[in-house]
């Protein structure tokens, strides 16, 4: 198995809503990223996740919250989020410490109403 | 700190045309360099990579050499297709690896029958 999957796909929620965006991987990577994309711009790093441990917050809003139950599986958590927070969102994996050729999911189609 | 310039584009080419999208890069010693394609509609997708001076890196007709004396990684296909029609970004990591990808603007590239 040689890729990262991301469910769901697409997804609209309102500013009141909770919900969950989930990425797996088996391809044993020990680290985790978060992208968020915005139309015809490069991805922006939120969070990554080394050896299922937060690594890095690129100071992102704690409407965003990042979990790694374990080292397949990554969440991002999303509550009160803005219309501005309306974007693809990516998750990659690595084999970790100086592997550094990421492997890109799918992504996950956010509007936010 | 680190930085991918590269040409932004969009770029309309007919089929067979020859493609360059230009890349150069600042950073310190060596780091590891990427291109990355995005299809209409998906993630992100690792096209070619080098990780040290002289390396050509190869994959589906495209090609990049990593220059280190001009600090470039320019992307070539000798003959695109409809079917290249996406978006291009180069990319850097740090030398010795780095959780982190450096990631240039973005070219969109179209292509014609």
């Amino acid at each position: 198995d040689t890729e990262v999957t991301q469910t769901p796909k697409h997804l609209v929620m309102g500013m009141t809503n909770k919900k969950s965006l989930k990425c797996e991987q088996h391809m044993g990577h020990r680290a985790m990223y978060w992208y968020k994309q915005k139309a015809k711009k490069p991805p922006e790093l939120m969070f990554v996740y080394s050896y299922e441990k937060l690594s890095i917050n690129e100071s992102v809003p704690s409407r965003f919250s990042p979990e790694c139950p374990n080292s397949s599986l990554l969440n991002l958590h999303l509550h009160a989020l803005q219309p501005e927070d309306s974007a693809l969102y990516l998750c990659a994996s690595t084999r970790g410490h100086s592997y550094n050729e990421q492997f890109f999911g799918p992504g996950t189609r956010l509007t936010v109403l | 700190g680190d930085s991918v310039t590269q040409m932004e584009g969009p770029v309309t080419l007919s089929e067979e045309a020859f493609l360059t999208i230009n890349c150069t890069y600042t950073a310190t010693g060596y780091p590891s360099l990427f291109w990355y394609v995005q299809y209409p509609g998906e993630g992100l997708q690792l096209l070619l990579k080098a990780t040290k001076a002289d390396d050509k890196g190869s994959n589906k007709g495209f090609e990049a050499t990593y220059r280190k004396e001009t600090t470039s990684f320019h992307l070539e296909k000798g003959s695109v297709q409809v079917s290249d029609s996406a978006v291009y970004f180069c990319a850097l990591s740090e030398q010795g690896g780095s959780e982190k990808l450096v990631f240039g603007k973005g070219m969109k590239l179209t292509v014609n029958p």
